[in-house]
């Protein structure tokens, strides 16, 4: 299947601070990107989903000012979690689809475990 | 909205047979997926199958779907310590997006 990566796998920040992550898809040009969080022994919420050159679209409840989504190319989506606090803490997952498989497929990236301190 | 939902955990003996259980709400779903996670990782497919079919057989994995009641099963045969994890069953289509909606996850133990 296609790969996609995540960068960093783990960070560590003080909290007010900013953090980036970073969602790649190596093998295929990726037209959509979502982004996940999973808090511990808990299931995956979609938090919002990208389309390469447009604004992303945020479930609801996710604060769009708070993690923001920029997806300039087919196979770069970045997540910035914006003046980060420790509630933030969390386990964020990527996913990209669009790689000519079936309809609906989506590939997974490894996850970001973020800590806030 | 829409809901899947998973028992929180299942204990087996190596060598037996192991079946998760998953129900949605969305009879509209289009894909069903069964996937693996274990501690610290990320998500691994495991098998998914379309919604027009009712089994799917794959090497030890049978996944069984019952569109009627909206109820979703994976059976490993000859269940191995490796196989200990997270599994969660998603359903995509629904929504008449490719979102993917998770189940709350059923944490397998296998005992040796």
């Amino acid at each position: 299947g296609a790969v996609v990566s995540q960068h960093p796998s783990r960070v560590i920040c003080k909290s007010g601070t900013s953090v980036k992550i970073e969602c790649r898809s190596l093998d295929f040009q990726a037209t959509t990107m979502f982004w996940y969080r999973q808090f511990p022994k808990q299931s995956l919420m979609l938090m919002a989903t990208s389309n390469e050159g447009s604004k992303a679209t945020y479930e609801q409840g996710v604060e769009k000012d708070k993690f923001l989504i920029n997806h300039a190319s087919l196979t770069l989506s970045t997540l910035t979690v914006t003046s980060a606090h420790p509630e933030d803490s969390s386990f964020y997952i990527c996913s990209a689809g669009g790689s000519g498989g079936f309809r609906d497929e989506q590939f997974f990236g490894p996850g970001t475990r973020l800590t806030v301190l | 909205g829409e809901d899947v939902e998973q028992s929180l955990f299942l204990s087996v003996r190596e060598g037996d047979s192991s079946v998760i259980n998953c129900t949605y709400t969305d009879s509209s779903s289009t894909y069903l997926y069964w996937y693996k996670q274990e501690p610290g990782a990320g998500l691994q497919l495991l098998t998914y199958i379309f919604s027009n079919m009712d089994m799917k057989q794959d090497q030890r994995l049978t996944v069984l779907l019952n569109k009627k009641d909206k109820h979703l099963s994976l059976r490993i045969a000859d269940t191995q310590t490796g196989d200990s994890a997270i599994y969660f069953c998603a359903e995509s289509g629904g929504t008449g997006t490719y979102k993917y909606i998770f189940g709350t996850g059923t944490r397998l133990k296998v005992l040796a």
